[in-house]
């Protein structure tokens, strides 16, 4: 079956630990994004890569890095550096990176905990 | 400012009633895309409908239709026939002009269907 998937599901971090999320798509999607999202908010953007070793930074990269070697990987590392790390993070992909058309689409999510 | 206003209370709406969730949006753009997201409890966000800012016709996805009013900037979601199921949080999208791939989201609405 193609589709995003994220694991682990539920990560608990002790505080001053880097921490990795695992993001996966066979969609052969270019582009590739994590979400944060806090409870009762919506997403908010960290970063972004459109195609393989390239990424940008989105609205709230501070305290995350992220690396894209493979088309079909991207994941995301929560450095000891963000200092309120416990959230929702969510992956998403998408086909085309020049379109108002294009539809990203999401994995299942890690629910990160700081203990 | 938000680009994405989403400001409804959770709404509970009888099993096959339609339920109309509302959404605003600000931008200065021309071309743009409008989403909605549905995320029930289990985390992951999917896709359901999009609208895109030149699209002179309202989008469809069965039973679910978008209300676009230009000229009011809003992009309201139609959910016909409710079901047990449609019971989540559902987020409006957007994206600005052409080459970008940032979605910003606004905070959601709550809905509960009841039997």
């Amino acid at each position: 079956d193609g589709g995003i998937t994220q694991s682990p599901k539920y990560l608990f971090r002790k505080e001053g630990q880097n921490v990795t999320l695992s993001c996966e798509q066979n969609l052969n999607h270019d582009a590739m994004y994590w979400y944060r999202q806090d409870p009762g908010q919506g997403l908010r953007l960290i970063y972004y890569s459109q195609i393989v070793n390239d990424f940008q930074k989105g609205d709230i990269a501070e305290g995350y890095s992220v690396s894209r070697e493979k088309k079909e990987s991207f994941p995301l590392t929560v450095t000891s550096a963000q200092k309120n790390p416990t959230a929702f993070y969510l992956c998403a992909s998408s086909t085309r990176t020049s379109s108002s058309t294009d539809t990203q689409y999401f994995g299942p999510g890690t629910r990160l905990t700081v203990l | 400012a938000q680009k994405i206003t989403q400001t409804q209370p959770g709404m509970f709406v009888q099993e096959k009633e339609a339920v109309t969730l509302d959404c605003t949006y600000d931008t200065s753009d021309q071309s743009y895309g409008l989403f909605w997201y549905k995320q029930p409890s289990s985390g992951e966000m999917i896709f359901l409908i999009y609208q895109g800012s030149y699209d002179e016709q309202n989008a469809t996805e069965g039973r679910y239709s978008l209300n676009f009013q230009k000229a009011r900037k809003s992009a309201n979601l139609v959910i016909s026939a409710s079901q047990l199921g449609d019971s989540a949080m559902y987020f409006c999208a957007m994206r600005e002009g052409a080459g970008n791939n940032r979605l910003a989201f606004g905070k959601g609405n709550q809905v509960v269907v009841i039997p």
